[in-house]
This record gives structure tokens, C-alpha cells and sequence, in this order.
């Protein structure tokens, strides 16, 4: 079965500085991975995904991802990070030809000013 | 505007009175969730539906029903619900050919807001 582990549960970055936020898959086949925010009162909304080939994602919001396979990870980044951006920020895993995706516990992202 | 609605955004129950929280999808989706947030948790399937007239349990199902009689509406009921079942819940949709080309992007409601006292 897969399941996705977010080691952060908590992050606080000043406004202007970067962003990383971690994740963790455990998935037997090739993963389709996604990164989903969801801010305060909303649903969620897909930032970017990734089925195949460049391991470089580009999302909205001038967000980043990277899959490496070797370590099981995609993590998110943002070069320089805006108050807007304060939110819980899910990763998720799914596979192909299946609609079952499984979450992580999400990360909470605060802003500072 | 294509999107999920669900109804009602917030609600506070007591245990054991019988409630329906509403999923309505304007996007032809064959594929409909339920799940809900706690936290530390994420999010945790409880039902879903492959199309009209298939249901199937998630990870949690245990305490809710569903019912899929329509292509665009999945409500989840509660027949008696208990404070265990305090917790935010998000329909989401997604459409089968999506999924078959391997682009299974879950569309999601605002999420409702469950307290059961």
C-alpha cells in the first residue's frame, strides 16, 4: 500500500526568505505525486503534480517540486516566500489507472513579516 | 464555474441525531471521495464512488454512509453520529478518463465543519 510521511509539521519562514517543505513516499511501483495547499477557511488546490519525466516540476503560485528516486522524496520549494503563503500544504501519492490517492499529515507554513 | 459544493459549511449535532452533509459536482465526474481532516492526520478516505450506483469503503468508513443515486451528488450521512466523529470533511471529485491518463486531479469542496457535542 502507499502512504506519503510530511517529517514537518510545523514551519515558519520570514517573508522574503525560501521554502522547503519535505515528503516522503513509500510506493512499489511509479508513484504519481502531487502537492496540494489548502489555506485557512478553503478547500484544497493543486499546486503541481508529477506522473513522468522531468523530475523538475513547475506549479502555481511560483512554487517547485523535485522527485528523486533514490530517496523517495518530492519535496516543495519556493525561492522567496510571500505572506499570502501562509497555509497547510499536503503531499500525496496515487498510482496509475487508480483513483485512490493516499496523503501525508500535511505542514503548516507561517509567515512572518 | 466548475466545482464541488457542499453543504452545510459548518454545523454543530448532538450524539445520535441523524445528519446528511451535501456533495453536488458541476464537472460530469464519474469519481466522487469523501474524507476527512484531523490534526496530525491529513486527510483519510471514507467512501467512494467509482459511478452512479457504486460505492465502495475507504480507510475509515466506519459510522457514515452513502449513497450515489446521481451522477452529480454523493452525500454522506451520519445515521447517529458520536464526538469521535468531530472533524472537518472535504468531498472531492475526479473524472475517469483523468484518471486513465494518469491525471487524477481530485477537485475539492470548501469543506464542512462537523461538531458532534
Amino acid at each position: 500500500a502507499q502512504s506519503v510521511t510530511q517529517p514537518d509539521i510545523h514551519i515558519t519562514v520570514s517573508e522574503g526568505a525560501s521554502l522547503e517543505l519535505r515528503c516522503n513516499y513509500s510506493y512499489g511501483a511509479t508513484p504519481y505525486l502531487f502537492w496540494y495547499v489548502q489555506s485557512p477557511g478553503q478547500g484544497l488546490q493543486l499546486l503541481l503534480k508529477y506522473f513522468s519525466g522531468d523530475t523538475l516540476v513547475q506549479g502555481i503560485k511560483g512554487f517547485e517540486a523535485e522527485f528523486k528516486r533514490s530517496q523517495s522524496s518530492f519535496n516543495l520549494r519556493k525561492p522567496s516566500v510571500h505572506w499570502s503563503d501562509a497555509a497547510e500544504y499536503f503531499c500525496a501519492v496515487g498510482a496509475s489507472n487508480d483513483y485512490k490517492l493516499s496523503f501525508g499529515a500535511g505542514t503548516t507554513v507561517t509567515v512572518r513579516a | 464555474e466548475a466545482q464541488v459544493t457542499q453543504n452545510p459549511r459548518y454545523l454543530i449535532t448532538v450524539t445520535g441525531k441523524k445528519l446528511t452533509v451535501t456533495c453536488s459536482q458541476n464537472m460530469n465526474h464519474e469519481y466522487m471521495s469523501w474524507y476527512r481532516q484531523d490534526p496530525g492526520l491529513g486527510l483519510r478516505q471514507i467512501y467512494y464512488s467509482m459511478n452512479v450506483e457504486v460505492t465502495d469503503k475507504g480507510d475509515v468508513p466506519e459510522g457514515y454512509k452513502v449513497s450515489r443515486k446521481e451522477k452529480r451528488n454523493f452525500p454522506l450521512i451520519l445515521e447517529s453520529p458520536s464526538p469521535n466523529q468531530t472533524s472537518l470533511y472535504f468531498c472531492a471529485s475526479s473524472s475517469r478518463l483523468a484518471v486513465r491518463s494518469g491525471a487524477n486531479v481530485l477537485t475539492f469542496g470548501a469543506g464542512s465543519r462537523l461538531t458532534v457535542l
